[in-house]
């Protein structure tokens, strides 16, 4: 499968900075993307489906202004956290669609906490 | 999405006694499921799979059972390890419909003793 990689995986900020955080396939050409969100004993949250070279597509109720994505290449997407609160606090993981249409492979996951 | 503030079911074993982690799916039109294993602090890890014409897979020391009449999954592990203890869930799509975005169920936290 598909080795996909984050960066950082921890990051503490102050409240009101932004972050950005990196999500890389090492080994594979990834059209799709997708972050995800995980509070503490819940299960994962989609967030946003990152296209290479168009704009993400968010689910329903997170903020697309808030939660920057950008999909530049076939190998790396980011996603921004801007002006972090303290409820922006958790674990986000990216994922890549692989070869089969059923086929993700999940990042190592980046820890924020917002002070 | 999940509830705020409820905790994931446990389950705890003894090392070398068999596991069963169940889950209840929502979309009974879903043709394809999965099961996670969540480490602490990583990314989920694909365990296995089974599609909606099955009812049973085996992969080494791990079965899913699928009832599709209750919308019940199930997982079990034979000889379940100290290093099987993780957070899993399962996972449910619509394949035939064209979605490759599983959605995820609760998790059940597994507890293995040494």
């Amino acid at each position: 499968g598909a080795v996909v990689s984050q960066h950082p995986s921890r990051v503490i900020c102050k409240s009101g900075t932004s972050v950005k955080i990196e999500c890389r396939s090492l080994d594979f050409q990834a059209t799709t993307m997708f972050w995800y969100r995980q509070f503490p004993k819940q299960s994962l949250m989609l967030m946003a489906t990152s296209n290479e070279g168009s704009k993400a597509t968010y689910e329903q109720g997170v903020e697309k202004d808030k939660f920057l994505i950008n999909h530049a290449s076939l190998t790396l997407s980011t996603l921004t956290v801007t002006s972090a609160h303290p409820e922006d606090s958790s674990f986000y993981i990216c994922s890549v669609l692989g070869f089969g249409v059923n086929e993700q492979f999940f990042g190592p996951g980046t820890r924020l906490t917002v002070l | 999405g999940e509830s705020v503030g409820l905790h994931l079911p446990t389950l705890s074993v003894q090392e070398g006694d068999n596991s069963i982690i169940n889950c209840a799916y929502s979309n009974s039109a879903s043709d394809y499921f999965i099961w996670y294993k969540q480490e602490s602090g990583k990314g989920p890890q694909f365990i296995i799979d089974i599609r909606s014409n099955m009812d049973k897979r085996q992969g080494q020391r791990v079965t899913v059972l699928l009832n599709k009449t209750v919308k019940h999954l199930s997982l079990q592990i034979a000889a379940t390890q100290p290093g099987d203890s993780a957070v899993y869930f399962c996972a449910e799509t619509l394949a035939s419909g064209g979605s490759y975005i599983p959605t995820f169920g609760r998790g059940t936290s597994l507890i293995v003793h040494p």
